[in-house]
C-alpha cells in the first residue's frame, strides 16, 4: 500500500529565506508526483506536476525535484514571501491504482514579515 | 480552463438530516470525478470515484449507503450525506479529469459540512 509522508509537519521562517519541503513515498511505481497549495478552508491549487520520467519541474520561485528510485521529492521555495503561507500537499499517482491520488498530510508553512 | 466549482461552500445541518453537495466542471466535460474528505490538519482521503452514467466505486471503509454519489452528466456529480451525524462533519472536496487528459485532476474549492 502506497504511503506518503511529508516532513516537516510545520515550518515557520522569516521573509526572504529559501526553504525546502520534503515528501517521501513507499512505492516507487508511480505515474507522477504533484505538489499542491491549500489555503485555510479552501480547495487545492496545483503548483507543479512531475512525470515519473522527469527529474524536476520549475515554476517561478518554485522548483520540485523527484528521485523516484529513492521515493523522495523536494519542493524548493526561493525568497519566501508572507503570501507563500499555506499548507503544501504532496500527492503521488500510483501505477497500481489507476487514476487515484495518494496524499501526504501536508506541511504548514508560515512566512513571517 | 479546467475550473471546478462546488456548491454550497459551507453548510450546517441538524443530526439525522441529509445534505447534498454539488460538484460541477464549468468549462469542460469531466470523464471522471473524485470525492475526498479532509479532517482538520489531516490529509485528503479519497472516498469514491465516479464516472458519468455508471455506479461510483467506493474506497474501502466508505459506506456507499451513507454517502450517495450520482454522476448524472459529464459536468455534474453530487454527493449526498444521508442521515448525517456529527462525526460526518468534515471538509469535502471534489476533483475532475478531462477526456484524454486523465493524468491531472482539477480540484474544487471544497464544502465545509458541520453537523450539529
Amino acid at each position: 500500500k502506497q504511503e506518503v509522508t511529508q516532513i516537516p509537519a510545520a515550518l515557520s521562517v522569516p521573509e526572504g529565506e529559501n526553504l525546502v519541503l520534503n515528501c517521501s513515498f513507499t512505492d516507487s511505481a508511480i505515474y507522477n508526483l504533484q505538489w499542491f497549495r491549500q489555503d485555510p478552508g479552501k480547495g487545492l491549487t496545483s503548483l507543479l506536476l512531475i512525470q515519473s520520467s522527469q527529474r524536476e519541474q520549475t515554476s517561478g520561485r518554485l522548483n520540485a525535484s523527484l528521485d523516484k528510485s529513492s521515493g523522495r521529492s523536494t519542493l524548493y521555495i526561493a525568497a519566501s514571501q508572507p503570501g507563500d503561507s499555506a499548507t503544501y500537499l504532496c500527492a503521488v499517482k500510483p501505477m497500481e491504482y489507476g487514476n487515484k491520488l495518494v496524499f501526504g498530510a501536508g506541511t504548514i508553512l508560515r512566512v513571517k514579515s | 480552463g479546467a475550473v471546478v466549482s462546488q456548491h454550497p461552500s459551507w453548510v450546517i445541518c441538524k443530526s439525522g438530516t441529509s445534505v447534498k453537495i454539488e460538484c460541477r466542471s464549468l468549462d469542460f466535460q469531466a470523464t471522471t470525478m473524485f470525492w475526498y474528505r479532509q479532517f482538520p490538519k489531516q490529509s485528503l482521503m479519497l472516498m469514491a470515484t465516479s464516472n458519468e452514467g455508471s455506479k461510483a466505486t467506493y474506497e474501502q471503509g466508505v459506506e456507499k449507503d451513507k454517502f450517495l454519489i450520482n454522476h448524472a452528466s459529464l459536468t455534474l456529480s453530487t454527493l449526498t450525506v444521508t442521515s448525517a451525524h456529527p462525526e460526518d462533519s468534515s471538509f469535502y472536496i471534489c476533483s475532475a479529469t478531462r477526456p484524454g487528459q486523465g493524468i491531472e485532476q482539477f480540484f474544487g474549492p471544497g464544502t465545509r459540512l458541520t453537523v450539529l
